[in-house]
C-alpha cells in the first residue's frame, strides 16, 4: 500500500535553513513526489515535483530558497534562508505507478 | 495565468446533495486531468477524485466511492463534482487542482482557492 510519512512538525530560525523529509512506503522508492505549502488560513501552493534521481520542477514563483533533492525512499525540501512567511504546512503528494494519489500528513514549520 | 474557481459550496443537511463547479482559464483546458481534493476543518489534505484530460477515467477515494461523481465540460473548461448522500463527515473545503502535464503521473501543479462545504442538521 503506498504510503508517504512526514514528520508533524519542524522548526527553525529565521535566516536558517531547514530540511524537510518525506518517505515513501517500501516497493516505492523510485517514485516521484510533489511538494505543497499552504500558509496559514490560505490554500495550498504548488511549490515543485521531485524525482528519485534528485531532479525536480519548481512552479511559478517559487524562490530559489526552495529546493528539492532524493535518496531512497526519502524525499526533501530544503528551506534556506528562511523568512516569516516561510511557516506555514507542507505537504508532499504521490501517486505512484497507478491511481493511488496520497498526501502526507504534512509538516507544520515554525520560523523561530 | 493559470486559474481555478470553484463555486457552489455551502450548508447542506445530511442526506442531501449539493454540486460544486471549478472554472479554469489561463491554460488549455482539455489537455490536462483534473482532481477534487478536500481538507476536513484542522486536518490536512485528502485526496478525493481525479479526472482523466478527456474525460474518459475517472478514479474516487473510498471515502467517497458510489456517492460522489466527477465530470468534466471541456467546451466550457469547467470541472464538476456532484456529491450526493452527503454526511457531517464530508465537512471540509473543496479543492480543484490541475494535474500536470509530465508523462504518466498525476502529480498537482496549481489549485484553486477552494470552496466550503458544510454538512450539518
Amino acid at each position: 500500500q503506498l504510503v508517504v510519512t512526514q514528520s508533524p512538525s519542524a522548526s527553525a530560525s529565521l535566516g536558517a535553513s531547514v530540511k524537510l523529509t518525506c518517505t515513501l512506503s517500501s516497493g516505492h522508492s523510485t517514485d516521484a513526489i510533489a511538494w505543497h505549502q499552504q500558509q496559514p488560513e490560505k490554500g495550498p501552493r504548488y511549490l515543485m515535483r521531485l524525482n528519485s534521481d534528485g531532479s525536480h520542477s519548481k512552479g511559478d514563483g517559487i524562490p530559489d530558497r526552495f529546493s528539492g533533492s532524493s535518496s531512497g525512499a526519502e524525499r526533501y525540501l530544503t528551506i534556506s534562508s528562511l523568512q516569516s512567511e516561510d511557516e506555514a504546512d507542507y505537504y508532499c503528494q504521490t501517486w505512484g505507478t497507478g491511481i493511488d494519489v496520497v498526501f502526507g500528513e504534512g509538516t507544520k514549520l515554525t520560523v523561530l | 495565468q493559470v486559474q481555478l474557481v470553484e463555486s457552489g459550496g455551502g450548508v447542506v443537511q445530511p442526506g442531501r446533495s449539493l454540486r460544486l463547479s471549478c472554472a479554469a482559464s489561463g491554460f488549455i483546458f482539455r489537455n490536462h486531468g483534473m482532481h477534487w481534493v478536500r481538507q476536513a476543518p484542522g486536518k490536512g489534505l485528502e485526496w478525493v477524485a481525479v479526472i482523466w484530460y478527456d474525460g474518459g477515467r475517472k478514479y474516487y477515494a473510498d471515502s467517497v466511492k458510489g456517492r460522489f461523481t466527477i465530470s468534466r465540460d471541456n467546451s466550457q473548461n469547467t470541472v464538476y463534482f456532484q456529491m450526493n448522500s452527503l454526511r457531517v463527515d464530508d465537512t471540509a473545503v473543496y479543492y480543484c487542482a490541475r494535474v500536470s502535464l509530465a508523462p504518466n503521473q498525476l502529480g498537482i501543479d496549481y489549485w484553486g482557492q477552494g470552496a466550503l462545504v458544510t454538512v450539518s442538521s
